[in-house]
């Protein structure tokens, strides 16, 4: 079946460590996104990536740091930088961007929590 | 940048009643999306809408761009629409959605 994949579905960090988040998408889509979401807020956009070797900080990059090696791969290292990284990521791609205007699809999400 | 507000932030309805959800955002807009989220966190497309009218069995959703709002309509809601219904908006460059706070839709059987 066609879809994005992340994993893990939960995940622990302890202080200081690095941790990285996986994003996989077999829909051929060109553009993916990363975004945060607290308890009872919408989400917010960390990084995007229109297509392979290139992405852009979005509203909420710091502490974070992303790579797009592969266009099916685009995955989110919280580093330790970020101090507050308890909250639920979600990825998400579209087909090629053209002013924005196609939707976006999204996986079920990583909870990261510290330990 | 753009702001996206939701209204009411909060509903409980009687299972089987009618509602709608509103989506308020303060400028052009040429994506806006319809999304549920399910109490496991998962985050379901309802509508592409950017304008005009669509319908989904019990859903419908209407984007006014010129007005700068959308509406989501639920009829005969059921328990299994519970959940948080999120609007999302993009703008110019980039294809990255900005989303409202939400609203919390409880439904009692």
């Amino acid at each position: 079946d066609g879809g994005i994949t992340q994993s893990p579905k939960y995940l622990f960090r302890k202080e200081g460590q690095n941790v990285t988040l996986s994003c996989e998408q077999n829909l051929n889509h060109d553009a993916m996104y990363w975004y945060r979401q607290d308890p009872g807020q919408g989400l917010r956009l960390i990084y995007y990536s229109q297509i392979v070797n290139d992405f852009q900080k979005g509203d909420i990059a710091e502490g974070y740091s992303v790579s797009r090696e592969k266009k099916e791969s685009f995955p989110l290292t919280v580093t330790s930088a970020q101090k507050n990284p308890t909250a639920f990521y979600l990825c998400a791609s579209s087909s090629r961007v053209h002013r924005g205007n196609q939707p976006q699809h999204f996986g079920d999400g990583t909870r990261l929590s510290i330990l | 940048g753009i702001q996206v507000e939701q209204s009411p932030p909060d509903l409980i309805l009687q299972e089987g009643a009618n509602s709608t959800l509103r989506c308020n955002f303060s400028d052009s807009v040429n994506n806006l999306q319809w999304f549920h989220q399910n109490p496991w966190g998962q985050l379901i497309n309802l509508f592409y809408i950017p304008s005009g009218t669509k319908q989904n069995g019990r859903l419908s959703a209407t984007t006014v761009a010129t007005e700068r709002y959308s509406l989501l309509y639920i009829s005969s809601s059921q328990t299994t629409d519970s959940g948080v219904y999120f609007c999302a908006v993009a703008y110019n460059q980039g294809g990255k959605l900005i989303f409202g706070q939400g609203t919390e839709l409880s439904v009692k059987p």
